[in-house]
């Protein structure tokens, strides 16, 4: 079985100021999928970025990156550069690749306010 | 592309009540998803989908049903409603394999009363 932890329920941060959203997760599979996903108030849920377990690099998309650290498993999103519309829920997930479903796990979230 | 779309948006049932959440997509995706999302909470996994006629449940199956009699529908059945199913149902679909991220439909607003 999987699992995903976020044990950070609200952070704040300044516009324009980088913030560290933490994600650590356990899981037994050698392979696996780890996703990032925005959940502005409006509701609906965003993809940011995946990181592979076996990439050598650190994921990044504009100003999203993830610090993948495998053996401490933990897949934590970095936002750069803070921007108001940031403010949102963010949820950590994972897919394993063992058994074939491939059914993603989700984190239960971090909520991000961003100061002006 | 729509994507994915879900209706309702919002739905107020009685307790006892019945109704089908519609589900489609037009990306051709083969896994679909049934969540729900509780205030505070992450998403929990109801039904989900591999492809068309095959379906498995989830963590928190009880009381709903689902169908996939073609790849781009999906519909989640409320049969009996209750107030703990009172919750923000979200749709979603994604290719197969680990890498694959999901996309998400704008979710229906049940009440449960």
């Amino acid at each position: 079985a999987q699992k995903i932890t976020q044990t950070q329920p609200g952070m704040f941060v300044q516009e324009k100021e980088a913030v560290t959203l933490d994600c650590t997760y356990d899981t037994s599979d050698q392979s696996y999928g780890l996703f990032w996903y925005k959940q502005p108030s409006s509701g609906e849920m965003i993809f940011l970025i995946y990181q592979g377990s076996y990439d050598e690099q650190n994921a990044t998309e504009g100003r999203y990156s993830l610090n993948f650290q495998k053996a401490r498993k933990s897949a934590n999103l970095v936002i750069s550069a803070s921007q108001l519309g940031d403010s949102a829920m963010y949820f950590c997930a994972m897919r394993p690749l063992s058994g074939g479903s491939y059914i993603p796990t989700f984190g239960r979230g971090t909520s991000l306010i961003v100061h002006p | 592309n729509a994507g994915v779309t879900q209706t309702p948006k919002f739905r107020i049932l009685k307790i006892g009540q019945s109704m089908t959440l519609q589900c489609t997509q037009d990306m051709n995706h083969n896994y679909m998803y049934w969540y729900r999302q509780d205030p505070g909470m992450g998403l929990k996994l109801i039904y989900y989908s591999v492809g068309a006629g095959i379906t498995d449940k989830g963590e928190v199956p009880n009381g709903y049903n689902v169908s996939r009699s073609t790849t781009e529908d999906f519909p989640l059945r409320l049969e009996l409603a209750a107030p703990s199913q009172t919750s923000v149902y979200f749709c979603a679909s994604s290719y197969g394999g680990p890498t694959y991220e999901q996309y998400f439909g704008p979710g229906t607003r049940l009440t449960v009363t």
